[in-house]
Formats: structure tokens, C-alpha cells, sequence
């Protein structure tokens, strides 16, 4: 059984940094791209980061690029967000998913992020 | 960035009533995903290559579409449905969700 199981959010002041991480399991890991995908409250959803099944290449859109870094350990099948320069509008949880081609077919619970002074 | 408008942003549909969640993108796609979401819980793969029904999802869904319209449709709404539904592109970076549209039961 695939499962996604993320972790290490909180509540974190604005400009400081969080780290979220991602165990897989029930797959072999580094056969898959993984992405993260938020989801503010109440609002739709917003890609934030992918990272090839290597780790050798990774993508974001402008609202995180910068501030924001994807990384894979397969030995340890775990995915990490580094998330620096935090924002108010980076609240949202954050979900960890398996990437099929261009979508996602396993989505774990999700972890909430909420920067506040 | 492609751009996914969807349409109706909420509908309420009876059981037995068909229903059919439309998404437009500003420039034209491959393929269309579409994912649903229930109150609290995470989202899930429901419609992938425009028209492949996601394991378990029953066949009274359906989805259709090229360029820049696509459509998910419920042939008999029953009321495990009521759910939010997005629909997701990544013919072109960056990927992009529509806003989703809420299915409620009437």
C-alpha cells in the first residue's frame, strides 16, 4: 500500500525558516518524481515544487522559486521542503504527492504551515 | 501560465440528476486531470489522460475534452459525490489547477 506521511509543520514567524519532510512507502521511491502541492485555507490548490526521481533536476513556479528548495534522500525514500523567507501567504497545508507523468496519483494527509507574528 | 477556468463554481444536483463540471484553458492542453477533494480530507486522482477513470472510481463518471475545453460528467448523481473538484494541466510550466467547482446534493 502506497503511503505518503509528511511532517515538521507548525506555526512559524515571518522571514524565518521550516522544513518539511515526506516518508514513502509501499513503492520503490526513486522511480517516481514527487512534487508538493498547498492548499491555502478554504482555497484551491497550487503547485509548489517537483524533483525528479534522481534529484537532479527540479522545478517552481515564481511565487516560491528562491525561497523555497525540494530535495530527496531514496536511500531514506524521504522528501524534504526546505521553506526560507516565510510569508503570510505561505499558510496553507502543504501535501506531498507521487508524480505519474503530468499528475499525481497518491496525495498523503497533508501538513499545515501557518506563518504568523 | 495556462490558465483553467472552471464552471459552475457550485452546483447542486439531486440524486439521479446528470451532472457536468466544465474547465476552459486559456491556451490549449494535452490532457486534462481532475482530482476530488471531500471536506477535511486530502485530494484524490479521479480522471487522468482526459478520460481514464483513477481506480476505484465508479463508472458513472466520465471525462471528455481536447484543446482548450474539457468536462468531467456524473451520468446518475448519488450522494457520495458531493465533493470539490479540480481540474490540473501541466502541458505547460507552470502546472496549473482550476479553482475548483463544489458539487453539493440537492
Amino acid at each position: 500500500e502506497v503511503q505518503l506521511v509528511e511532517s515538521g509543520g507548525g506555526l512559524v514567524q515571518p522571514g524565518r525558516s521550516l522544513k518539511l519532510s515526506c516518508v514513502a512507502s509501499g513503492f520503490t521511491f526513486n522511480n517516481y518524481w514527487m512534487t508538493w502541492i498547498r492548499q491555502a485555507p478554504g482555497k484551491g490548490l497550487e503547485w509548489v515544487a517537483s524533483i525528479t526521481n534522481t534529484g537532479g533536476s527540479t522545478y517552481y513556479p515564481d511565487s516560491v522559486k528562491g525561497r523555497f528548495t525540494i530535495s530527496r534522500d531514496n536511500a531514506k525514500s524521504t522528501l524534504y521542503l526546505q521553506m526560507n523567507s516565510l510569508r503570510s501567504e505561505d499558510t496553507a497545508t502543504y501535501y506531498c504527492t507521487r508524480g505519474v507523468g503530468d499528475y499525481f496519483d497518491y496525495w498523503g494527509q497533508g501538513v499545515m504551515v501557518t506563518v504568523s507574528s | 501560465e495556462i490558465v483553467l477556468t472552471q464552471s459552475p463554481t457550485t452546483i447542486a444536483a439531486s440524486p439521479g440528476e446528470k451532472v457536468t463540471i466544465t474547465c476552459r484553458a486559456s491556451s490549449s492542453v494535452s490532457y486534462m486531470y481532475w482530482y476530488q477533494q471531500k471536506s477535511g480530507a486530502s485530494p484524490k486522482l479521479w480522471i487522468y489522460d482526459t478520460s481514464k477513470l483513477a481506480s476505484g472510481v465508479p463508472n458513472r463518471f466520465s471525462g471528455s475534452g481536447s484543446g482548450t475545453s474539457y468536462s468531467l460528467t456524473i451520468n446518475t448523481m448519488e450522494t457520495e459525490d458531493a465533493a470539490t473538484y479540480y481540474c490540473q494541466q501541466w502541458s505547460s510550466t507552470p502546472l496549473t489547477f482550476g479553482s475548483g467547482t463544489k458539487l453539493e446534493i440537492k
